[in-house]
This record gives C-alpha cells, structure tokens and sequence, in this order.
C-alpha cells in the first residue's frame, strides 16, 4: 500500500497569502495518478485537482497542482476567506489501493 | 447536476451488519461512464477508501476490508449499497458515497454524497 505523508500538519497564514502543501508518497505513483480535496467542518471534501495538475470543473485557477514521482505539492496563490480548511491528497495510481493522506488544515494565523 | 444521498441506520450494534443506501439523482447509474465508491472518515480522522462498484456488479474492494465488505448496485432503483458485517467501534465513522469518472486514469472522485455517520455501539 502506498503511504501518503502530507506536510505540515497546520499551516497558519492570512488571507492574501501563498500557502504551499506538501505530499509524498511512499513510493512513486504511477502516471502521476494524483488527487487533491478540500474538506470544511461538516462538509464533504471536494474535489480540486486531479492527475496532479489538472483543475477540476469549476475550481479557482488561484489552486495549482504540481508534482510527480513521490513529490507533490498544492499551491493556493492568494488566500481568500473561503479556503481556510483541511487539505488532503489521495493517489490512485496503485493496483492494490487507493489511499489518502492524514490532511493538512489550513488555518488563519 | 449529479446529486448522492447516503441513508441507513445511524447506530449499528456490534457484531452486526453496517447497511447503507446511496442514491443517485441527475444521472443513470448504468450509463457505464463511471465507477461507485465507499469512502469513510473515523471521527476527527482520514479518509479511508473502502471500495467501488460497476453498473455490471464488478467490484474491487479495498484488501483491509475485503473479508467484512459486500457493495451491490440496483440500477432500476438507481441506487448502489455497502454491507459492512461483524462491526466493531472501530468502525464508527462517516461514511460517504461518490462518483469516480471511468476513463483511462480513474480513481479520483468527482462528486460525494453529503456523508452519514454511523456509530457502532451497544
């Protein structure tokens, strides 16, 4: 099974600021076969980026996905109030799994 | 647009059978151009993917769960199900369905339901 490990935990900015997450997997995904959500308080995630770069329908272009290999990472340019949240990454590229990661929240500071 | 419903039980005694429903409004479950999936969330937890289903009634289950998991679809009702069996508290947890866009690189999920929490407790 492939291990996710995003990084930070928390990630303590204003709005207007540049958040930059991180996850790495514990071995390469396959294709680049990555996912990013965004989970608020009561809610269900959803879905941001997928093939580690591609926006999904009707996302921000301020989000951007990049990575590949073990390596990934999610920037959000400019912080608005809405995007204050949990972030978790998710690869499918494994035969066996899919798996997530433990979530990053982004808080404001 | 595609909407999912969970429903089913909120309490599950232990040893029993977890049962969950979700229904799928705005589209044909059997129009073949997507997977169904299980994913559930333990409280202040995760994510944990549990496993997806065909309109056909293939299924692929995540191997940690394989020996507890049942997913079946009824398309006539347009509806897809989980049967979790010998439930611990272990799995107390949200549970949510949604929608994995069948293609060349599938996995990723595009729509969720809004999620149902089931507590496993005498």
């Amino acid at each position: 099974e492939i291990v996710l490990t995003q990084s930070p935990g928390t990630l303590s900015l204003s709005p207007g600021e540049r958040a930059t997450l991180s996850c790495r997997a514990s071995q390469s995904v396959y294709s680049n076969y990555l996912a990013w959500y965004q989970q608020k308080p009561g809610q269900a995630p959803r879905l941001l980026i997928y093939g580690a770069s591609s926006r999904a329908a009707g996302i921000p272009d301020r989000f951007s996905g990049s990575g590949s290999g073990t390596d990934f990472t999610l920037t959000i340019s400019r912080l608005e109030p809405e995007d204050f949240a949990v972030y978790y990454c998710q690869q499918y590229g494994s035969s066996v799994s899919w798996t997530f990661g433990q979530g990053t929240k982004v808080e404001i500071e | 647009q595609v909407q999912l419903q969970e429903s089913g039980p909120g309490l599950v005694r232990p040893s029993q059978t977890l049962s969950l429903t979700c229904t799928v409004s705005g589209g044909s479950i059997n129009s073949g151009d997507y997977y169904w999936t299980w994913i559930r969330q333990h409280p202040g937890k995760g994510l944990e993917w549990i496993g997806y289903i065909y309109y056909t009634g293939g299924t692929y289950y995540n191997p940690s769960l394989k020996s507890q998991i049942i997913i079946s679809v009824d398309t006539s009702q347009n509806q897809f199900s989980l049967k979790l069996s010998s439930v611990t508290a272990a799995d107390t947890a949200v549970y949510y369905c949604a929608r994995v866009p069948k293609g060349y690189s599938y996995g990723y999920l595009d729509y969720w339901g809004q999620g149902t929490l089931v507590t496993v407790s005498s």
